[in-house]
C-alpha cells in the first residue's frame, strides 16, 4: 500500500489544547492532504501540502511535511469541541499518476469540553 | 457543498446477489472514486476513473467491478455480495486541477447477510 500508519489512533484532549497528529508514507508523493470526518459523515478536505513546500498554515491549522522521513503532521491549534472527528491524511504518487489517492486509517480526536 | 449524490444511502442484501451503488455528481470534474471504509481500516480505494469508459483498480478491487458511461455517473458493482463486503462506500470526485482536492459524497451503508 502507498500509506502507512497515522499516529496516535486516537487522541483525547481537554479543549483550548493543541492537538497533533501524525501521517507516515511509504513512496514519493505529488502532495499530501488532510480532511476531516465527523461521524457518519463524507470526509472534508481541510489542507493541501505540495512536496516541495515544507509547512502550510490555514487558521488554526498547521501542516509540516518531511519527505525525508516520509512524514506529515497536523496540528490543530486552540482546540474546541467542535474539533471532535476523525482525521485522515492522504497521497498520491510523485509518478505514473498523481490523482490516484491514498489513505491513512485516521486519528480519532476527542476534544472535551 | 459539492453536487454528489451516493445511491442507495442504506442497503441489506443477502450473500450471492449482485448489488450496484451510484454515484451522479453535477460538477463535471474529470476523476470519480470509490472507496470503501471499515473500522481499523480507514479508506481503502477500490476502483476510480479518470474519464469516460477510463477505469483502474485501487488497492482492493477484488470482487469489485465499475463502469462509467458518462461523465456524471459512476458505478459500483458488487457481481455476488459476500460478507466480507459488509462496509461503508464512499464516491469521491476531483477536477484533476493540480489542486487534487477530493470531494465526498455522504457515502453508502451496505449490509451483506
Amino acid at each position: 500500500s502507498q500509506q502507512g500508519e497515522e499516529d496516535p489512533q486516537a487522541l483525547s484532549i481537554q479543549e483550548g489544547e493543541n492537538a497533533t497528529m501524525n501521517c507516515s508514507y511509504k513512496t514519493s508523493i505529488n502532495n499530501l492532504q488532510w480532511y476531516r470526518q465527523n461521524s457518519g459523515r463524507g470526509l472534508v478536505h481541510l489542507i493541501l501540502i505540495r512536496s516541495n513546500e515544507r509547512e502550510k498554515h490555514s487558521g488554526r491549522l498547521r501542516v509540516t511535511l518531511d519527505t525525508s522521513k516520509k512524514s506529515s503532521s497536523l496540528l490543530i491549534t486552540a482546540s474546541r469541541a467542535a474539533d471532535t472527528a476523525s482525521y485522515f491524511c492522504a497521497t498520491a504518487a510523485a509518478a505514473y499518476n498523481f490523482n490516484k489517492f491514498y489513505f491513512g486509517s485516521g486519528t480519532k480526536l476527542n476534544v472535551k469540553p | 457543498d459539492a453536487g454528489i449524490t451516493q445511491s442507495p444511502r442504506h442497503k441489506v442484501t443477502e450473500t450471492g446477489t449482485p448489488v450496484t451503488l451510484r454515484c451522479h455528481q453535477t460538477e463535471n470534474h474529470r476523476y470519480m472514486y470509490w472507496y470503501r471504509q471499515d473500522p481499523g481500516h480507514g479508506l481503502r480505494l477500490i476502483h476510480y476513473s479518470y474519464g469516460v469508459k477510463d477505469t483502474d483498480k485501487g488497492e482492493v478491487s477484488d470482487g469489485y467491478s465499475v463502469s462509467r458511461s458518462k461523465t456524471e455517473d459512476f458505478l459500483l458493482t458488487l457481481e455476488s455480495a459476500t460478507s466480507s463486503q459488509t462496509s461503508v462506500y464512499f464516491c469521491a470526485i476531483s477536477a484533476g486541477d493540480g489542486t487534487g482536492e477530493l470531494f465526498f459524497g455522504e457515502g453508502s451503508r451496505l449490509t451483506v447477510l
